[in-house]
């Protein structure tokens, strides 16, 4: 069975500054994704990041960057240079090769403070 | 084009009707998904669709009743639901069979609220 552990509930951060975001896995695959959502109260799940488990390099997308530590299980999104619109719930998620069924970690509330 | 819509946004429905909430792709993707979200919690899975055939169902009560009429069209049937269905409904799709998992792309949801 695959767990995702985010044990920030919440997060505060300046704008302009980096904030990091903790997330750990476990799973016995050798094949895996692993994803970065960010929910804003509206509700709607915007895809945010993608890393694979067999990616040599860190995956970055523009502010966002993905510190994937396979040893240690640990898949942190790096937000960087923060802004009031990054304030949101963000959730770490992860699925498996040729299986859809992708499972979530209970979230971190990020608040940018102006 | 990453756009998922749901249809509606909102819904109150009483516990004795039945109603249907609606998910379109058109991202050519062969895989979606109908997760149920309380509030402050993470999305649950309920059922998966890959290739239009069920191919998963966690064990969801039967009053929820899925069904994908094509590979762009995603259904959830309500009927005689509980006040503690209440939730935010979200559908998804991806590409089902890439390598080391593939990204979900999430419409915007559907509030249900019953009375």
């Amino acid at each position: 069975a695959q767990k995702i552990t985010q044990t920030q509930p919440g997060m505060f951060v300046q704008e302009k500054e980096a904030v990091t975001l903790d997330c750990t896995y476990d799973t016995s695959d050798p094949s895996y994704g692993l994803f970065w959502y960010k929910q804003p109260s509206s509700g709607e799940m915007i895809f945010l990041i993608y890393q694979g488990s067999y990616d040599q390099q860190n995956a970055t997308e523009g502010r966002y960057s993905l510190n994937f530590q396979k040893a240690r299980k640990s898949a942190n999104l790096v937000i960087s240079a923060s802004q009031l619109g990054d304030s949101a719930m963000y959730f770490c998620a992860m699925n498996r090769y040729n299986n859809n069924d992708m499972r979530f970690g209970a979230g971190t509330r990020l608040t940018v403070k102006p | 084009d990453t756009e998922v819509t749901q249809t509606p946004k909102h819904l109150v429905m009483g516990m004795t009707n039945k109603k249907s909430l609606k998910c379109e792709q058109h991202m050519g993707h062969r895989a979606m998904y109908w997760y149920k979200q309380k509030a402050k919690k993470p999305p649950e899975l309920m059922f998966v669709y890959s290739y239009e055939k069920l191919s998963i169902n966690e064990s969801v009560p039967s009053r929820f009743s899925p069904e994908c009429p094509n590979s762009s069209l995603l259904n959830l049937h309500l009927h005689a639901l509980q006040p503690e269905d209440s939730a935010l409904y979200l559908c998804a799709s991806s590409q089902p069979d890439r390598d080391q998992g593939s990204e979900q792309y999430f419409g915007p949801g559907t509030r249900l609220t019953v009375t």
